[in-house]
């Protein structure tokens, strides 16, 4: 299994409260990614990284924001929690071989209140 | 731009029944074309996957065939058994996008005794 970490598994906070959710990798993978999974869309892109302190919007960055200061690392942050964040976000990582498969972590529940 | 389409669940099968989830795609490129499954409590693992037109995917009895003449990369599996229960995700990734997926809503599959 890849070695992918996240923290915390399970939070739950209330509106207008600052939340930041952290991936850990040991792959030494280039590109690390934040997904949201929701009831009907699947999972959905929120941001990436291809490398340290290199980072771009996804489909659905609204409300979001990423740092990645080491390679190891890619937190996700929610400046101001709303209810429509309450989701289940899950942390990918790829080494950017041409046939684009990622390996996931075992996800974040997040509860707004 | 690229979009993956496949058929709502949930689909409740019998043991040692024939499964067949249906996927289609729209892209722009020539994507590479995943199956991703999801256990419940876990995150997401590939399951199979198909760099190119007429290539077939395969692992744990699954087969996926990628169709460019009708975009389609439908999932099968013979005999199903309960351990078979879980969330199934089509998914593409184009080339030029960095790696990232696109993904289908998901079907789950609940595969009784």
């Amino acid at each position: 299994d890849a070695g992918i970490t996240q923290s915390p598994r399970h939070k739950v906070t209330e509106t207008g409260t600052p939340v930041t959710l952290r991936c850990h990798q040991t792959e030494n993978h280039r590109y690390m990614y934040w997904y949201r999974q929701d009831p009907g869309h699947g999972l959905r892109l929120i941001h990436y990284s291809y490398g340290v302190k290199d980072t771009d919007k996804g489909e659905v960055s609204d409300g979001y924001s990423v740092s990645r200061s080491k390679t190891e690392d890619f937190l996700l942050t929610l400046e101001s929690a709303t209810s429509s964040q309450t989701s289940v976000y899950f942390c990918a990582i790829s080494d950017g071989g041409n046939t684009g498969e990622l390996f996931f972590g075992e996800g974040s529940r997040l509860t707004v209140l | 731009g690229d979009s993956v389409t496949q058929m709502e669940g949930p689909v409740t099968l019998s043991e040692e029944a024939f499964l067949t989830i249906n996927c289609t795609y729209t892209a722009t490129g020539y994507p590479s074309l995943f199956w991703y499954v999801q256990y419940p409590g876990e995150g997401l693992q590939l399951l199979l996957k198909a760099t190119k037109a007429d290539d077939k995917g395969s692992n744990k009895g699954f087969e996926a065939t990628y169709r460019k003449e009708t975009t389609s990369f439908h999932l099968e599996k013979g005999s199903v058994q309960v351990s078979d229960s879980a969330v199934y995700f089509c998914a593409l990734s184009d080339l030029d996008s960095w790696g990232k997926l696109q993904f289908g809503a998901g079907t789950q599959v609940v595969v009784t005794p």
